[in-house]
């Protein structure tokens, strides 16, 4: 069964310190796989993808992640967080690259001045 | 370019009232239409998608039900509100260029006493 899992419900930094929000997965297949960011009471925004391409993804916002298969791990980072990071991260897993997306359960980042 | 609508942004309904939350795409034709609920603390949970017009499938059972009456307008109704079907409700939308990537509405927050 395909799974996602997110290590840690919060994750607090200071600004300008570096951000990682862990992220493992579950799959039979190759998957392709998303991080989603989502502020305070609005929809879900897509900050990066990997769909089997480059290893190391580049998505908005400074953000990126590695896909290591060997640890089935997809985890973002930043090198240096800003006040407006401060949002709900949620990792994602598209099975086989279907139409179905398997959410994890998000980290909160908090981002202290 | 695509844009999707979803309303109303807010809603405090009393138990046992119904419901009826809109969704319409804008910019593309035969997209996938999903509807999610997120609960407080807690994941993306996939309600129900649609491929086409009529067409719905439920994920979990529940107090709920969609409709798709035309291409790019999804509807999730209940006849009677539960206490639990309070959350945050998103509407989201792909197509097969996009497979795995979502977008997301702002969110419809519903609140049952």
């Amino acid at each position: 069964a395909q799974s996602v899992t997110q290590l840690d419900s919060h994750v607090s930094v200071s600004e300008g310190t570096p951000v990682l929000l862990r992220c493992n997965y579950s799959s039979s297949y190759s998957p392709s796989l998303f991080w989603y960011v989502q502020h305070p009471n609005k929809g879900l925004q897509l900050l990066l993808k990997y769909t089997s391409a480059a290893t190391l993804v580049k998505g908005i916002n400074g953000f990126e992640a590695e896909f290591k298969k060997s640890e089935t791990s997809f985890h973002l980072t930043k090198p240096s967080a800003h006040m407006s990071d401060a949002a709900e991260y949620f990792c994602v897993v598209s099975p086989d690259n279907t139409d179905k997306l398997i959410f994890g359960t998000g980290t909160r980042l908090q981002v202290f001045p | 370019s695509q844009t999707i609508h979803q309303w109303p942004a807010t809603l405090v309904q009393p138990v046992g009232s119904p419901l009826s939350l809109e969704c319409t795409v804008e910019g593309t034709s035969n997209p996938n239409l999903y509807w999610y609920r997120q609960a407080a603390g807690r994941g993306l949970q996939l309600l129900f998608y649609s491929v086409g017009i009529g067409q719905i499938s439920s994920e979990v059972p529940q107090n709920l039900s969609a409709s798709r009456p035309q291409d790019r307008q999804f509807i999730l109704s209940s006849k009677k509100l539960l206490l639990s079907d309070s959350g945050f409700y998103l509407c989201a939308w792909n197509s097969v260029r996009n497979t795995g990537e979502l977008f997301f509405g702002e969110g419809s927050r519903l609140t049952v006493l």
